[in-house]
């Protein structure tokens, strides 16, 4: 079966330091893989998604970034972490097939202080 | 605009009522229709997905769309504090392009 693994889950980072959150996959080839933050009492903004091993699409200019290494690893990194940053960050896969929707992590919480 | 809106609640309920959530939408391409639960301090998980006009029925909940209205909705009947969670109705054109998520509603089953 297809399992999806986020780390950590929870992070305080200071102002200016970097992140690393790295989300992997389970089970399945050639996953379509996504980005999501979620900030406080609102909806799923995607920051990135991936269709294929380096190949990255970006949704919303700012100050992370995210790299795809591997087929089911999925990174996504910031070189210094603002207060904006804040928010509960979630990754998720799929197949491209609507039956099956999207398959996400069980995020990451980061407060950046 | 929001492509996908949805009243963010939150919406408090009796055990045992009928739920209605609901969403607007304003893109026209879109055919493929999902709500998503997602539980507190956890990802969301796929309730059910309807394609095109139509009723879905899963057990206690139905997925409603109008296409004509681009109207969403969500019925939970006989609702159970186990319910309490987040929802959030998402939509794509075709099948594997990219989800559009509303905002997502809270609910609050009380026993």
């Amino acid at each position: 079966s297809q399992t999806i693994h986020q780390w950590p889950a929870t992070l305080v980072q200071p102002v200016g330091s970097p992140l690393s959150l790295e989300c992997t996959v389970e089970g399945t080839s050639n996953p379509n893989l996504y980005w999501y933050r979620q900030a406080a009492g609102r909806g799923l903004q995607l920051l990135f998604y991936s269709v294929g091993i380096g190949q990255i699409s970006s949704e919303v200019p700012q100050n992370l970034s995210a790299s795809r290494p591997q087929d089911r690893q999925f990174i996504l990194s910031s070189k210094k972490l603002l207060l904006s940053d804040s928010g509960f960050y979630l990754c998720a896969w799929s197949t491209g097939a609507v039956l099956y929707g999207y398959t996400f992590g069980s995020g990451t919480r980061l407060t950046v202080v | 605009q929001k492509e996908v809106e949805q009243d963010p609640g939150p919406l408090s309920v009796p055990e045992g009522a009928i739920v209605s959530l609901n969403c607007t939408y304003s893109n026209s391409a879109f055919q493929y229709f999902m709500w998503y639960r997602q539980y507190s301090r956890k990802g969301p998980e796929l309730l059910m997905y309807t394609y095109s006009s139509g009723n879905k029925e899963d057990g206690r909940f139905t997925a409603q769309v109008d296409k004509s209205s681009k109207y969403i909705s969500l019925f939970i009947r006989d609702s159970q504090p186990s319910d309490s969670a987040t929802y959030l109705c998402a939509s794509e054109e075709t099948s594997g392009s990219r989800l559009t998520f509303g905002e997502g509603t809270q609910l609050t089953v009380n026993p």
